[in-house]
């Protein structure tokens, strides 16, 4: 297992176009997060699930962000109707349930233009 | 006011110093402190993991955790030029289902 992995790593977008990621966690970690990251901030909590269940969702993540992750394994942050505002770099993490195996991503990062 | 204050710096400090970076936060909740190490257009990266109050020593690193102050610090001993990234503060708490809270990171450049 070489940790966790996301996809594309870059994806530049218009304004108004979906656009969807991908991570996929270290295979034997239950639980999995999702961050965005702007620049010259800490990353941001998003949403996580616990296997294939979303337990928690920030109020950043407005009705045009949708997260799934079917049977527990690789999850997907789909965002719709792209804005500028969108323009972050967007992590994933996983864990077994404590914190202190977070791994993170390289992350996708996401320009609109 | 946010939940974890930590001061973006940026930090310059020559190669061999000893490296002070520290966080406060307001939410008496959290037990677990962390520190993460980020490189430019990477993923954070755990460094240091304390539970509840105390000290904890890895290597050049040394973690401290006040929570009567609400206070906590990372020192690097012999700082290296590879040391230069940006370090995070993050907390969480079990109740939170250990989503973590970050600061906004400080980036630390090392002189050679």
């Amino acid at each position: 297992d070489t940790g966790v992995s996301q996809n594309p790593r870059h994806k530049i977008t218009k304004r108004g176009q979906n656009v969807t990621f991908r991570c996929d966690p270290i295979s034997e970690h239950n639980r999995l997060y999702w961050y965005r990251q702007t620049l010259g901030q800490g990353p941001e909590f998003l949403t996580y699930f616990q296997n294939e269940a979303q337990l928690e969702k920030s109020r950043l993540l407005s009705d045009r962000f949708s997260a799934e992750r079917p049977k527990g394994s690789f999850s997907t942050l789909e965002i719709q109707r792209t804005e500028q505002g969108d323009s972050a770099m967007y992590l994933c993490a996983s864990s077994l349930g404590s914190p202190d195996g977070y791994t993170f991503g390289s992350g996708t990062r996401l320009t609109v233009v | 006011q946010k939940e974890v204050e930590q001061d973006p710096g940026p930090l310059s400090v020559p190669e061999g110093a000893i490296v002070s970076l520290n966080c406060t936060y307001s939410n008496s909740a959290f037990q677990y402190f962390m520190w993460y190490r980020q490189y430019s257009r990477k993923g954070p990266e755990l460094l240091m993991y304390t539970y509840s109050s105390g000290n904890k020593e890895d290597g050049r690193f040394t973690a401290q955790v006040d929570k009567s102050s609400k206070y906590i610090s990372l020192f690097i001993r012999d700082s290296q030029p590879s040391d230069s990234a940006t370090y995070l503060c993050a907390m969480s708490s079990l109740t939170g289902g250990f989503k973590t809270i970050f600061g906004a990171g400080t980036r630390l450049f090392v002189k050679a």
